[in-house]
């Protein structure tokens, strides 16, 4: 089945640095990925869509120039978290959306998850 | 009024008994919906999927979901320990290839 691969699945830095979060599609290509964050005992909340080769679509309330993603080629996209606080240490999680059939289970495919803690 | 609503729990059932979970959901041009499993720390994990009006089975579990009233739930037959988890309901757009997800249910089968 579907693989995507999320790395790091854990990383701890210091506020005000940059942490970059890679979501790769192991078997398939990924037209679209989705960005979410969790905060501890919340649920998923999507902070942007990325589409291969054209610029990411916010949520509303989330900082682009912030959380920054790129999304150059059909297997990766990045997530970067730019002079990171305290208050984005998060779980932060991506999914992938494939060529398969448009209805069902098989376009959305969950990574891992990072956990980021600033200190 | 939030895009897709559950009922945060916790839900206590025993060991045997059958886990009833629901969600409801605001936009009515949806067309897909999902039930995640997540244990604490982990990544989402996906239980079923429907997009049909009625029930679907698979093993333990069911999903039934009603359009008309926008209601999707989850049916966990002879709970088992292991189903202890927190159980997120999402939903497609009608409009956009997001899917949305719910605050999630805790879900608590006791011995």
């Amino acid at each position: 089945g579907a693989v995507v691969s999320q790395h790091p699945s854990w990383v701890i830095c210091k506020s005000g640095t940059s942490v970059k979060i890679e979501c790769r599609s192991l078997d398939f290509q990924a037209t679209t990925m989705f960005w979410y964050r969790q905060f501890p005992k919340q649920s998923l909340m999507l902070m942007a869509t990325s589409n291969e080769g054209s610029k990411a679509t916010y949520e509303q309330g989330v900082e682009k120039d912030k959380f920054l993603i790129n999304h150059a080629s059909l297997t990766l996209s990045t997530l970067t978290v730019t002079s990171a606080h305290p208050e984005d240490s998060s779980f932060y999680i991506c999914s992938a959306r494939d060529h398969g059939p448009e209805q069902g289970s098989k376009g959305y495919t969950f990574g891992s998850g990072t956990r980021l803690t600033v200190v | 009024q939030k895009e897709v609503e559950q009922n945060s729990g916790p839900l206590s059932v025993p060991e045997g008994a059958i886990a009833s979970l629901n969600c409801t959901y605001s936009d009515r041009g949806s067309q897909s919906f999902f039930w995640y499993r997540q244990y604490s720390g982990k990544s989402p994990e996906l239980i079923m999927f429907i997009y049909s009006n009625g029930d679907k089975e698979d093993g333990r579990f069911t999903a039934q979901l009603n359009k008309a009233s926008q209601y999707v739930s989850l049916l966990i037959r002879d709970s088992q320990p292991s189903d202890s988890a927190t159980y997120l309901c999402a939903v497609k757009h009608s409009s956009a290839s997001k899917i949305i997800f719910g605050s999630g249910t805790r879900l608590s089968i006791r011995p």
